[in-house]
């Protein structure tokens, strides 16, 4: 089935600092990303959709200018927690569908753990 | 987007059949009902999805009765490793369409 791989799984920071995760598509294109993020014992937030070569959407209260979102290809979405805090210590998800593709099935990546110190 | 509601959790023993039901009162005609699994500390996987009557694949069945207000994820014959949370989702199959998770089953299955 297609793979869908993030980068890195995991991440640890200082207060102030910025991180950079990647999200690929491995042997598909995807138009659309979509970026989750879970705290523990939670289900999965959606945070915004990446639109490859135009802005993201971002779901109510999440702050476009502390997550930046990049969708440069139709493999390569980046999400970038700006000035991170202990409070943005979270799993963050990418996911996408194939472009085209008949089942509609979202491939999810295996999830990055950021942990602000 | 419809929201679902599924129990919080769920206890079985190993080789007992599963069945986890989720509600989903305000499904749309171009909605399909998809059930994911999720480890700890992974991305949630794909399990089945389906729009009407019954699907079956090689690790569950789904069922989902003519007014489509709710589904059943059925596992046969659990193991340990079967233990996760399994999230029931409703939504439209169109690669922009963004899928919203509710809640999930913790499924703890002992030996």
């Amino acid at each position: 089935g297609a793979v869908v791989s993030q980068h890195p799984s995991r991440v640890i920071c200082k207060s102030g600092t910025s991180v950079k995760i990647e999200c690929r598509s491995l042997d598909f294109q995807a138009t659309t990303m979509f970026w989750y993020r879970q705290f523990p014992k939670q289900s999965l937030m959606l945070m915004a959709t990446s639109n490859e070569g135009s802005k993201a959407t971002y779901e109510q209260g999440v702050e476009k200018d502390k997550f930046l979102i990049n969708h440069a290809s139709l493999t390569l979405s980046t999400l970038t927690v700006t000035s991170a805090h202990p409070e943005d210590s979270s799993f963050y998800i990418c996911s996408a569908r194939e472009r085209g593709g008949p089942a509609g099935e979202l491939f999810f990546g295996e999830g990055s753990r950021l942990t602000v110190l | 987007l419809a929201k679902t509601t599924q129990p919080i959790s769920m206890d079985s023993y190993e080789g007992q059949e599963v069945n986890i039901t989720c509600s989903h009162n305000n499904i749309a005609t171009n909605d399909y009902i998809t059930w994911y699994q999720q480890f700890p500390s992974q991305g949630p996987r794909f399990i089945i999805q389906g729009y009407k009557t019954k699907v079956t694949n090689e690790v569950a069945s789904l069922f989902i009765p003519a007014d489509r207000k709710s589904s059943t994820l059925s596992l046969p014959r659990v193991s340990l490793s079967d233990t996760a949370v399994y999230y029931c989702l409703v939504g439209e199959r169109g690669a922009t369409n963004k899928l919203i998770f509710g809640t999930g089953t913790l499924l703890a299955v002992q030996p």
